[in-house]
């Protein structure tokens, strides 16, 4: 089937723009995570979201970034006032059910604040 | 102390050899390992995960876990071109910290022809 999809793949923001990031999971999964990747870094954990509930939100770097899940499928990250130090792959992920089952990742959006 | 370390590599091992690639983990309690490819420009990929101490093997690769020594290993027999990526070790904390994986800087791995 589909795996998970995410748009823009790349976004060029000038610094001070909002800039909105699309997930779509794959289809069933309860479970969905974001994650930052700077260049040459792992991953970083920034929410989760089971169904349209936002469990945990401790890896979000501010209160410029905001995520939502509002029917429990399709996620957005929104990123306000952005800033050069966000510049990064963020990473869509989804799970069947719960944070230790395998996560499938998205191919990212490339962001570039300039 | 980073809570997922991994040595960065470059990491070069001829066509044909093991390639191994090794992980350390700060949180005594974690229960969930994971093995994570990413070639150059793509987004991760789940090559093996484990749960208990142990070896666990599928196809040609094997992952190894010691959870008193706080170690994950991954090797890779008879390396292939085509393995040649960054290997990212994962690990799910259990400290009462994040829902998502913990993610080491991961290992880039060379294999020469």
């Amino acid at each position: 089937g589909a795996g998970v999809s995410q748009s823009p793949r790349y976004k060029v923001a000038k610094r001070g723009q909002d800039v909105a990031l699309r997930c779509d999971p794959i289809s069933g999964h309860v479970s969905l995570f974001w994650y930052q990747q700077a260049l040459g870094q792992g991953p970083e954990f920034l929410t989760y979201f089971q169904n349209e509930a936002q469990l945990d939100k401790s890896g979000l770097p501010s209160d410029r970034f905001f995520a939502e899940r509002p029917e429990g499928s399709v996620s957005t990250l929104k990123i306000q006032r952005t800033q050069q130090e966000d510049s990064a792959v963020y990473l869509c992920a989804s799970s069947r059910a719960g944070v230790i089952e395998t996560q499938y990742f998205g191919p990212g959006t490339r962001l570039l604040v300039l | 102390q980073k809570e997922v370390e991994q040595n960065s590599g470059p990491l070069s091992v001829p066509e044909g050899a093991i390639a191994s690639l090794n992980c350390t983990y700060s949180d005594r309690g974690s229960q969930s390992f994971f093995w994570y490819r990413q070639y150059s420009g793509k987004s991760p990929e789940l090559i093996m995960s484990i749960y208990s101490n142990g070896d666990k093997e599928d196809g040609r690769f094997t992952a190894q876990l010691n959870k008193a020594s706080q170690y994950v290993s991954l090797l890779i027999r008879d390396s292939q071109p085509s393995d040649s990526a960054t290997y990212l070790c994962a690990v799910k904390l259990a400290g009462g910290g994040a829902d998502g994986l913990t993610f080491g800087k991961g290992t880039h791995l060379i294999i020469q022809p």
